[in-house]
C-alpha cells in the first residue's frame, strides 16, 4: 500500500516566519504534488514535480517554493508566512501520469 | 483556463436512497477522471476512476458515467449508508502539457439514518 507521510498534522506559525512542510513517499513515485484545500474551493495545485530536481508551478504558486533533492521527499516552503496562507496542505504522489494520485493525511497550518 | 465544476456542493439523502454528483470539465484534452472520497479529518482516497475510452464503470454500489461529447461525468452511489457520508471530489486529468489534474470544489454528502 502506498504511504505518503506528511511531517506534521497541525502547525502554528507567525507571520513573516519561514515555514517548511515536508512530504515523504515510500513507493519510488516519480511525480509529487502540493495542494492547498480551502472550503468551497476544493484542492488547488501549488507546485508539482515530475522527478528529482524538477519543479513546475501549479495554479497558485505565489508565496511558495518547493524543493525536491531526493526522489522520495518533496518539501513546500513558505518564504515569509502570511495569514492568508492559513489552510490545509495536502501532499500527493503518483508513479506516472496514467495512475491516480495518493494523498497524505494533510497538514493544517495556522499563521497567526 | 481549465476548470472542473461540481454540483451540488451539499447533498443530503436518506439511508438507502441513491446519490448523484455531477461534474463538468472544460479541457477537451482531459482523458482520465478519478473520484476521491474524503472523510472528516482524513486524506482523500480514490474510490473509482474512468478513462475516456469507456462510458461507464461500476464497482459494487458506486458507478461513474462519462459523456465525452458533453464533457460531463457523474458519480452514482446506490443504497447509500451512513458511512458514505463524506466529501467527494471529482477530477479531470489532461492528456498533454504536464498531465495536470484539476479538482472540483467538492460535494459534502450527508446520509441520514
Amino acid at each position: 500500500d502506498v504511504k505518503v507521510t506528511q511531517s506534521s498534522r497541525y502547525l502554528v506559525k507567525r507571520t513573516g516566519e519561514k515555514v517548511f512542510l515536508e512530504c515523504v513517499q515510500d513507493m519510488d513515485h516519480e511525480n509529487m504534488f502540493w495542494y492547498r484545500q480551502d472550503p468551497g474551493l476544493g484542492l488547488r495545485l501549488i507546485y508539482f514535480s515530475y522527478d528529482v530536481k524538477m519543479k513546475e508551478k501549479g495554479d497558485i504558486p505565489e508565496g511558495y517554493s518547493v524543493s525536491r533533492e531526493k526522489k522520495e521527499r518533496f518539501s513546500l516552503i513558505l518564504e515569509s508566512a502570511s495569514t492568508n496562507q492559513t489552510s490545509m496542505y495536502l501532499c500527493a504522489s503518483r508513479s506516472d501520469p496514467n495512475q491516480p494520485q495518493h494523498f497524505g493525511d494533510g497538514t493544517r497550518l495556522s499563521i497567526l | 483556463g481549465e476548470n472542473v465544476e461540481q454540483h451540488p456542493s451539499t447533498l443530503s439523502v436518506q439511508e438507502g436512497d441513491s446519490a448523484v454528483i455531477k461534474c463538468t470539465y472544460s479541457d477537451s484534452a482531459s482523458n482520465y477522471f478519478p473520484w476521491y472520497k474524503q472523510e472528516l479529518g482524513k486524506r482523500p482516497q480514490l474510490i473509482i476512476d474512468i478513462r475516456s475510452n469507456v462510458g461507464e464503470k461500476k464497482d459494487q454500489r458506486i458507478a461513474v458515467t462519462l459523456n465525452k461529447t458533453a464533457k460531463h461525468f457523474s458519480l452514482h452511489i446506490t443504497e447509500t449508508q451512513p458511512e458514505d457520508s463524506a466529501v467527494y471530489f471529482c477530477a479531470a486529468r489532461r492528456n498533454t502539457g504536464g498531465f495536470k489534474t484539476i479538482f472540483g470544489a467538492g460535494t459534502r454528502l450527508f446520509v441520514k439514518a
